[in-house]
């Protein structure tokens, strides 16, 4: 069973920083695209950052390019979201995902950030 | 990278079929066979119903279809039913780099 488990989130002033970690299992995490994607609150989702198997390749929506990055540990199965800068308008929970298809097959149950 | 457009809320009765759409570009929606479709009730996370703008994941029922036409993609719900009531968004594909872009939501809503 694919099992995403999102924490790291809280309470962080405006300009701080904090790090999202997502710990994946039941699947070959190694070679799965992996995703953040937020959801501030009574808003839409937004799609935020993907990461490649390997992590040499990595995108970014351009309202979080320059103070967010991603990256990922394939030997502990985890999926990380560095957020700096951090504005109030970045408060959402955060979501981690696998991507199968082009899509966002598996989620997690999201961690909330308060900035 | 602007939101696909969806309405707001659509709403029918049990049994009825309703159709959401979801209005993009020729850049994204238009040009690319990578549309998605996510159901979400309150407080949860959302659950992929329809990937590459037609195909059911196992466990879907039937009753979820997808379709695109030109720059709009529809998720058509029929035999409506009272479980179905939540939010659901699109999301494609939008070229660049690697970058996806969601659709602004719809509630449903099972009168």
């Amino acid at each position: 069973e694919v099992q995403l488990v999102e924490s790291g989130g809280g309470l962080v002033q405006p300009g701080g920083s904090l790090r999202l970690s997502c710990a994946a299992s039941g699947f070959t995490f190694s070679t799965s695209w992996m995703v953040w994607v937020r959801q501030a609150p009574g808003k839409g989702l937004e799609w935020l950052a993907n990461i490649g198997p390997g992590g040499s390749v990595t995108n970014f929506v351009d309202s979080v390019w320059g103070r967010f990055s991603i990256s990922r540990d394939d030997a502990e199965n985890s999926l990380y979201l560095q957020m700096d800068s951090l504005r109030v308008e970045d408060t959402a929970i955060y979501y981690c995902g696998r991507d199968v298809d082009w899509s966002t097959a598996y989620w997690g149950q999201g961690t909330l950030v308060t900035v | 990278q602007s939101a696909l457009t969806q309405p707001a809320s659509v709403s029918g009765s049990p049994g009825q079929s309703i159709t959401i759409s979801c209005t993009g570009t020729s850049s994204d929606v238009g040009f690319y066979n990578y549309v998605s479709w996510y159901q979400q009730y309150p407080g949860k996370a959302p659950k992929l119903m329809i990937y590459g703008v037609s195909k059911r994941p196992s466990g879907i029922s039937n009753r979820f279809s997808g379709s695109k036409s030109g720059n709009t993609a529809s998720l058509t719900i029929s035999g409506l039913q009272a479980e179905d009531e939540a939010d659901y968004y699109c999301c494609s594909y939008a070229g660049g780099q690697l970058h996806f872009v969601f659709g602004t939501g719809t509630k449903v809503t099972v009168l």
